[in-house]
């Protein structure tokens, strides 16, 4: 398995700021992905963040919104730029983990519920 | 890219009826469903998946199954209870070039279970 935290759980932020949401795994992995979930919908994937190189981003988000870090095996961090209203949601972060001795499944961190006011 | 569909939006049961909920998918190199239960402010969690080398996969209450020609899966829960009340997702994937598996989710499914 695979436990992650994620932090800060929640935030109220002013319009136009910045927040940068935290997201450390007990294990090594190679890729961490971000996704938001915006109220009431599905979880939309943001983008992958490989170590040692650029997160690599999905269709409808960029970097200089969503920049992503990813120094070591074990941790990232995601920062929501220039705030609106429209980027409250719910961030997760998720990494793949063991699951006994030959499966492996998605783990999601508790999730950082972001409101911008 | 994968797109996933899934039905109803809402699904209200009584205690102890059975529920089920369908997907279908549109990329055929997807080889792997899983499917996520998410209660009100926490994270999602596995409940269960399934592979595309099977078609059904049986956990006590719950079940899922494949059809890879219709691509189109289904959770099915028997006997509920209040407790499975949540949101249930069910997402799909195949491995990318770097190994890890990259999801992609349905819409949700909210399910009420009626005591």
């Amino acid at each position: 398995s695979a436990v992650i935290s994620q932090k800060p759980s929640r935030d109220i932020c002013q319009r136009g700021t910045s927040l940068t949401i935290q997201c450390q795994v007990d294990s090594q992995v190679t890729m961490m992905f971000w996704y938001r979930q915006q109220p009431g919908q599905s979880l939309t994937l943001i983008a992958t963040a490989n170590q040692g190189s650029e997160a690599t981003y999905e269709s409808g988000f960029v970097i200089d919104k969503f920049p992503i870090s990813r120094p070591n095996l074990t941790f990232s961090t995601l920062t929501v730029s220039n705030m609106s209203p429209e980027d409250s949601s719910i961030y997760l972060c998720s990494v793949e983990g063991r699951r006994g001795y030959t499966n492996t499944e998605a783990f999601f961190g508790q999730g950082t519920r972001l409101t911008v006011v | 890219g994968e797109n996933v569909e899934q039905h109803p939006s809402t699904l209200s049961v009584q205690e102890g009826d059975s529920a089920v909920i369908k997907c279908t998918y549109s990329d055929s190199a997807s080889n792997y469903f899983p499917w996520y239960k998410q209660e009100l402010g926490k994270r999602p969690q596995l409940i269960i998946d399934i592979r595309s080398n099977v078609g059904e996969k049986k956990d006590q209450r719950i079940a899922v199954t494949l059809n890879k020609t219709a691509k189109h899966f289904s959770l099915h829960i028997t006997e509920t209870q209040p407790e499975d009340s949540a949101v249930y997702f069910c997402a799909a994937s195949r491995r990318t070039s770097g190994s890890a598996r990259q999801l992609t989710f349905g819409s949700g499914t909210q399910l009420t279970v009626l005591p």
